[in-house]
């Protein structure tokens, strides 16, 4: 079975400082690992994805991504976080030697970034 | 990135009826798949829907409840049915992406209140 756990329920950060959004999975085989955001009523936008390759992984909205395959883990980063960065952040897990072809979700981070 | 659209948006029921929701993709897609999230908490996966065949469903998820239709390639609909207040959830549609690469591509959900 796979699985993503997201150990925060809520992360605060300052306008301009850099954040970090935790996330750590387990799977069975090897992992394609993803980042998602979600505003207020509305649905889910991709953000980035690992799925083979370089560990730091870079996507939209000046994110990026570091998958660590000895910690299980594919913390979502930015450099210097905005107001409008603020919403619900979801990783997720695909085990890519199984069939399955849907994705698992973490329990989701709210970032918060005060002005 | 597939472009998703579902309606309802929102709707507000009364106990004991039932609700059809309707995905529709602007391409093929070979897979597209449902999701729930309840108030605060993550996506689950409801069920596969499958062009041709019955929805494959996840554990406690039965078809009875949640009927699911998949006429073609570009369309589904999710049945919710029976309403209680637990249903009262947002429920998405998505589809992977046409690379197959792995990412899921999402509506924008439609938010049910069931009263």
């Amino acid at each position: 079975a796979q699985s993503v756990a997201q150990p925060e329920d809520q992360v605060n950060v300052a306008e301009g400082n850099p954040l970090t959004v935790k996330c750590t999975y387990s799977v069975s085989g090897n992992p394609y690992l993803f980042w998602y955001v979600q505003y207020p009523n509305r649905g889910l936008q991709f953000l980035l994805k690992y799925i083979t390759g370089d560990n730091l992984v870079k996507g939209s909205y000046g994110f990026e991504a570091e998958f660590n395959k000895s910690q299980t883990s594919f913390h979502l980063k930015k450099p210097s976080a905005l107001v409008s960065d603020s919403a619900l952040y979801f990783c997720a897990v695909r085990d890519m030697d199984t069939g399955r072809r849907a994705l698992t979700f973490g329990s989701g981070t709210r970032l918060q970034v005060q002005p | 990135s597939a472009v998703i659209s579902q309606k309802p948006s929102r709707d507000i029921c009364q106990r004991g009826t039932s609700l059809t929701i309707q995905c529709q993709v602007d391409s093929q897609v070979t897979m597209m798949f449902w999701y729930r999230q309840q108030p605060g908490q993550s996506l689950t996966l409801i069920a596969t829907a499958n062009q041709g065949s019955e929805a494959t469903y996840e554990s406690g998820f039965v078809i009875d409840k949640f009927p699911i239709s998949r006429p073609n390639l570009t369309f589904s609909t999710l049945t919710v049915s029976n309403m209680s207040p637990e249903d009262s959830s947002i429920y998405l549609c998505s589809v992977v992406d046409r690379t197959n690469t792995g990412e899921l591509f999402f509506g924008e959900g439609s938010r049910l209140t069931v009263l």
